[in-house]
């Protein structure tokens, strides 16, 4: 099984570019995030998924668009990219707390984004 | 709302035992999870506990005191390989997590 994967892994941008990150997990989870980590702040929640169709504001939400139609793939938009947007992405998938999530996420290998 | 204070750095000598301690303020606490990473990596996950008392899992252990809003992780028989970032995670009522910081473990020989 592949986990969570994350495409791109690198990506450059100008100031005002528009990019979509893709987040894809094979074990059927329900829950999917995308957080991004910047040095000494840890990782902040930007949006989260709790099952297809479904997606909601985290932390830090402004600037950013997501989608979930499917259940195993989950987007994270970028429609003007700014440079306080230079971070690291990750995404991570759970099991529902019904479906016997134990606490752990699955995260995938990051996505590190400048905007110049 | 929620709020995590751990330490942002911990050294210690190769065969020490270190221990890295959490607070936090949380509205609706279910669970209090740990993640190692690695520079450059993913986080991965360590241990979680919803009821208090100790987990033990080969060198690492965790802690949680639901009273005191404290939890730690312990890590024994340290090695080179132990220098990495640690979070601590609080679960609330959505189950969606919440980080800490982070703390920096650095390992000397």
């Amino acid at each position: 099984n592949a986990g969570v994967t994350q495409t791109p892994k690198f990506r450059v941008l100008k100031t005002g570019q528009s990019m979509t990150l893709l987040c894809a997990q094979d074990m059927n989870h329900e829950y999917m995030y995308w957080y991004r980590q910047d040095p000494g702040m840890g990782l902040r929640l930007i949006h989260y998924s709790v099952g297809e169709g479904t997606t909601a504001k985290g932390e830090v939400p402004d600037g950013y668009n997501v989608s979930r139609l499917k259940k195993q793939n989950f987007l994270l938009g970028l429609e003007s990219a700014a440079p306080s947007q230079t971070s690291v992405y990750f995404c991570a998938s759970s099991y529902s707390r019904s479906g016997g999530n134990t606490g752990e996420l699955f995260f995938g290998e990051g996505s590190r984004l400048t905007v110049l | 709302g929620q709020s995590l204070e751990q330490p942002s750095e911990v050294t210690a000598v190769e065969g020490a035992i270190v221990q890295i301690n959490c607070t936090y303020q949380t509205s609706g606490f279910y669970g209090l999870s740990w993640y190692q990473q690695h520079d450059g990596g993913a986080p991965t996950f360590l241990s979680y506990n919803a009821l208090d008392g100790l987990e033990e899992t080969g060198r690492f252990s965790s802690f949680l005191s639901r009273s005191d809003s404290y939890g730690y992780l312990l890590l024994q028989e340290l090695q080179m390989k132990d220098s990495a970032s640690y979070f601590c995670a609080v679960m609330e009522g959505s189950y969606i997590p919440t980080f800490g910081r982070g703390t920096s473990l650095i390992v000397h020989p």
